[in-house]
């Protein structure tokens, strides 16, 4: 498809297992970024991918939280000992150009992934 | 406090207008965003606004700005039901280490629409 793809679409997890969330973006957009939604809550910015740049992670909660992105198009979030406060819904999403002067780009949203740590 | 603020919940009737407004904080934010999230799916983007502009419309839709106060809104006319989901505010803001602009989104407005 042409739209951005997440996987699993569900995951549940015990408490201190580790779990990797997978994102497929649009093809040829630079930038990526993840997001966490929490019931009731808006979306927390996680961290942000730019081309070849060096990551801006200034949202990641904890050092339990990592991601990478490999050539520059998949991405995976890891979160290593699951904590029942990271049960959320994960959203990533990519636009075609990054976050430079302004920021002024369209994202487009995955259908995200719910994580319940038991 | 929150960087982007919005009421939780709207009610309105098919046919009427719906009015979502929403606050943000860093009067540097050249876009504003409205993005809207159906039942189950990502968040689409529905319009968006430099912050030059006054005013915006787009068939059904009208965004105002009101850049002195930091109040945006979005203008829903003849409301259907199909327009029920979550309205969520964002702006681009500065991220916390200074390099990029980062969309910063509010909680989202639920707008339920009788028939």
């Amino acid at each position: 498809g042409a739209g951005v793809s997440q996987s699993p679409s569900n995951k549940v997890t015990e408490k201190g297992k580790d779990v990797e969330l997978r994102c497929d973006p649009i093809s040829g957009h630079t930038a990526l970024y993840w997001y966490r939604q929490s019931l009731g809550q808006g979306l927390e910015f996680l961290i942000y991918f730019q081309g070849n740049s060096a990551p801006d992670k200034s949202g990641l909660p904890s050092d339990r939280f990592s991601a990478e992105r490999t050539g520059g198009s998949v991405s995976t979030l890891t979160i290593q000992r699951t904590q029942q406060e990271d049960s959320a819904v994960y959203l990533c999403a990519s636009s075609p150009r990054g976050g430079g002067t302004g920021g002024g780009n369209e994202q487009f949203f995955g259908p995200g992934t719910r994580l319940t740590v038991l | 406090g929150e960087d982007v603020e919005q009421s939780l919940f709207l009610s309105v009737r098919e046919g009427d207008s719906s009015v979502i407004n929403c606050t943000y904080t860093d009067s540097s934010s050249t876009y504003l965003y409205w993005y809207k999230q159906e039942p189950g799916a990502g968040l689409q983007l529905l319009t968006y606004i430099f912050s030059n502009m006054d005013m915006k419309q787009d068939q059904r839709l009208t965004v105002l700005l009101n850049k002195k106060d930091k109040h945006l809104s979005l203008r829903i006319a003849d409301t259907q039901t199909g327009d029920s989901a979550i309205y969520f505010c964002a702006e681009s803001k500065m991220s916390r280490t200074g390099g990029s602009y980062i969309p910063t989104f509010g909680r989202g407005t639920s707008l339920i629409v009788h028939p």
